[in-house]
């Protein structure tokens, strides 16, 4: 089945820093790269998602890009901001008949230190 | 409007009891997720289900786990036999299709704890 693998594990930068997290997946045919945040406490959060066809996104502070080439795909953060700190989880999602159902990096702790 | 909600927040058992843990969608969303969350760790797939089709149950770790859902709406999580290694925070999702490439709303999570 499809494995993703997370690194770092944690991550501290100061404020203002970029923060970057990179994944990597291992099955060719996924073709859907979410990634969610989580706060303390809180379900996971949906905070930006790719897909295959294209090799970047952007949404104000935040960008992910995906190499299908090499499968992995990554987090950028500009500008981190305290209320960055939390734990980023990437994910892929295999194309299969029916369902949704995505695989889970194992995470990276974010701390944004003042 | 109304998120996904889980109950209880936290749930302590003995070793050997078993467990019920409840999931309440968003009104509407056709798709529901149960994952679990070991401390430290990503988020393990358990069961999907989608509308009347039936379920995925390929990330059930064992027959001591089950899950049901009534049409589109609440569903609950079994744990028979609980053992020290179910300890783990259990998350439930919903969304609205369930088809490619929509976001998973995710409830705030049971924590179990089995001593």
């Amino acid at each position: 089945g499809e494995n993703v693998e997370q690194h770092p594990s944690t991550l501290s930068v100061q404020e203002g820093d970029s923060a970057v997290i990179k994944c990597t997946y291992s099955d060719s045919a996924s073709n859907y790269f979410p990634w969610y945040k989580q706060e303390l406490g809180k379900g996971p959060q949906l905070i930006i998602d790719i897909r295959s066809n294209v090799g970047e996104k952007k949404d104000q502070r935040i960008a992910v890009t995906l190499n299908k080439t090499a499968k992995h795909f990554s987090l950028h953060i500009t500008e981190t901001q305290p209320e960055d700190s939390a734990v980023y989880f990437c994910a892929a999602r295999k194309l299969t008949g029916g369902g949704n159902k995505l695989t889970f990096g194992t995470g990276t702790q974010l701390k944004v230190e003042l | 409007g109304a998120g996904v909600s889980q109950s209880p927040s936290n749930k302590v058992t003995e070793k050997g009891k078993d467990v019920e843990l409840r999931c309440d969608p968003i009104s509407g969303h056709t798709a529901l997720y149960w994952y679990r969350q070991r401390l430290g760790q990503g988020l393990e797939f358990l069961i999907y289900f989608q509308g009347n089709s039936a379920p995925d149950k390929s990330g059930l770790p064992s027959d001591r786990f089950s899950a049901e859902r009534t049409g589109e709406s609440v569903s609950t999580l079994t744990i028979q036999r609980t053992q020290q290694e179910d300890s783990a925070v259990y998350l439930c999702a919903s969304n609205p299709l369930g088809g490619s490439y929509n976001e998973q709303f995710f409830g705030p999570g049971t924590r179990l704890t089995v001593l």
